[in-house]
């Protein structure tokens, strides 16, 4: 399985700022998620990085607010911009193999807005 | 839009027992079906998974199953012991023409020693 990292593992942040989420893979992978998860809830995609090009947004996410960036197929960044506390939360970057088969998750960024 | 439904929401069992998690799906072109677990803290694990045309896998353990006509699929836990204490998630995927994948939301699973 590849290993992802992400940096930074937890981040307080003050409301108005922004906060740029990396995730490094060892690997090269074939496809990059961001997800996010609440206290005590499932995941929830927020979209797609595409390497190259623009990220796929699932509905309820845009680009001004989680701009994503994919330069490469090993590394992708989320920022969460404009912060309020309604972005606490745990970011989780997720990576899926060639096959297309296995999907698997960094460790996570715990975000704290106050 | 696509959904998968996951129950029960907690359970409770005594360590040696069987745990069963069942889930449903809705989208009939989901075609591969993992399953996480996700202890305190950390960030959900693989730990089986199955694809469409099988209808039963097992390691150790777990099993799944996958009833493709009823689109339902179950976790199943055998000898539990506490450290099977976690949250599960199911998923229902589709990895043609790209990669989606929808969550169940989550059975959090007590094993008591």
């Amino acid at each position: 399985s590849a290993v992802i990292s992400q940096k930074p593992s937890r981040d307080i942040c003050q409301r108005g700022t922004s906060l740029t989420i990396q995730c490094q893979v060892d690997s090269q992978v074939t496809m990059m998620f961001w997800y996010r998860q609440q206290p005590g809830q499932s995941l929830t995609l927020i979209a797609t990085a595409n390497q190259g090009s623009e990220a796929t947004y699932e509905s309820g996410f845009v680009i001004d607010k989680f701009p994503i960036s994919r330069p490469n197929l090993t590394f992708s960044t989320l920022t969460v911009s404009n912060m309020s506390p309604e972005d606490s939360s745990i970011y989780l970057c997720s990576v899926v193999n060639r096959g297309l088969y296995e999907q698997y998750f960094g460790p996570g960024t715990r975000l704290t807005v106050t | 839009g696509e959904n998968v439904e996951q129950h029960p929401s907690t359970l409770s069992v005594q360590e040696g027992d069987s745990a069963v998690i069942k889930c449903t799906y809705s989208d009939s072109a989901s075609n591969y079906f993992p399953w996480y677990k996700q202890e305190l803290g950390k960030r959900p694990q693989l730990i089986i998974d199955i694809r469409s045309n099988v209808g039963e896998k097992k390691d150790q353990r777990i099993a799944v199953t996958l009833n493709k006509t009823a689109k339902h699929f179950s976790l199943h836990i055998t000898e539990t012991q506490p450290e099977d204490s976690a949250v599960y998630f199911c998923a229902a995927s589709l990895n043609t023409g790209g990669f989606k994948t929808i969550f169940g939301a989550g059975t959090r699973l007590f094993v008591k020693a």
